[in-house]
């Protein structure tokens, strides 16, 4: 069974410009949330999407927004990038209750000149 | 506002030696706690959830509500051991976000 997968693995934009980053969960699972990881604030949850809704969201700007398609992949957008967004953007998916375990993807390395 | 706490960054020990990694957390409900391991050049993953109670790779971890704690311990570490550690935390019930701890380094030393 195909792990998750994130693309690009890595991305380097400036500031002011906009990233989308992509997400193809697990087979089968309906549930992908986004994740930021730097070295300063560590792991911080983004949002949870669930059967194209948004289910949950963390203490993100609005520069920060997703979405996910009938088929599960998800999106990540970040708009006006500032050189504070530079991070590894990780992606877990999991079948879909909160029980569930979740699986992270390798991460998108995205860097803001 | 919910919070996890791990207060060693790095830790060291011998192979052989016993090992536990702390991680405090700060909730006002009934939450569920999770240890999450990477190993070098590999992703995240789940190591144990406090509601399984199982032990893995040797590794236990028992969710104390009086000291709001959920440790990670092993009682003999071995060098396959060193990674990146992290606590985290979830409201449980609904589906929500994890809370992770800034995470522990640990090294296992031959």
């Amino acid at each position: 069974k195909a792990g998750v997968t994130q693309t690009p693995r890595y991305l380097i934009k400036t500031r002011g410009q906009q990233v989308t980053l992509s997400c193809s969960p697990i087979s089968g699972h309906r549930s992908v949330s986004w994740y930021q990881q730097t070295p300063g604030q560590g792991l911080q949850f983004l949002f949870e999407y669930f059967s194209e809704t948004q289910r949950n969201k963390g203490n993100f700007p609005g520069r920060f927004s997703g979405r996910q398609f009938s088929n599960s992949r998800s999106e990540m957008n970040v708009s006006t990038l500032e050189l504070g967004d530079s991070a590894l953007y990780l992606c877990a998916s999991r079948l879909g209750t909160a029980q569930d375990e979740q699986f992270f993807g390798p991460g998108t390395r995205l860097t803001v000149l | 506002a919910q919070r996890v706490t791990q207060p060693e960054k790095l830790l060291s020990v011998f192979k052989g030696a016993p090992v536990e990694l702390k991680c405090n957390y700060s909730y006002s409900g009934s939450p569920e706690l999770f240890w999450y391991v990477q190993y070098s050049r590999q992703r995240l993953q789940l190591l144990l959830r406090h509601i399984s109670r199982e032990s893995i790779k040797g590794f236990t971890a028992d969710l104390n509500k009086g000291e709001t704690s959920f440790h990670l311990k092993k009682p003999f570490a071995q060098e396959e051991d060193s990674a990146m550690y992290y606590c985290a935390l979830s409201s449980g019930g609904g589906a929500d976000g994890l809370t992770f701890g800034k995470g522990t380094h640990l090294i296992i030393q031959p």
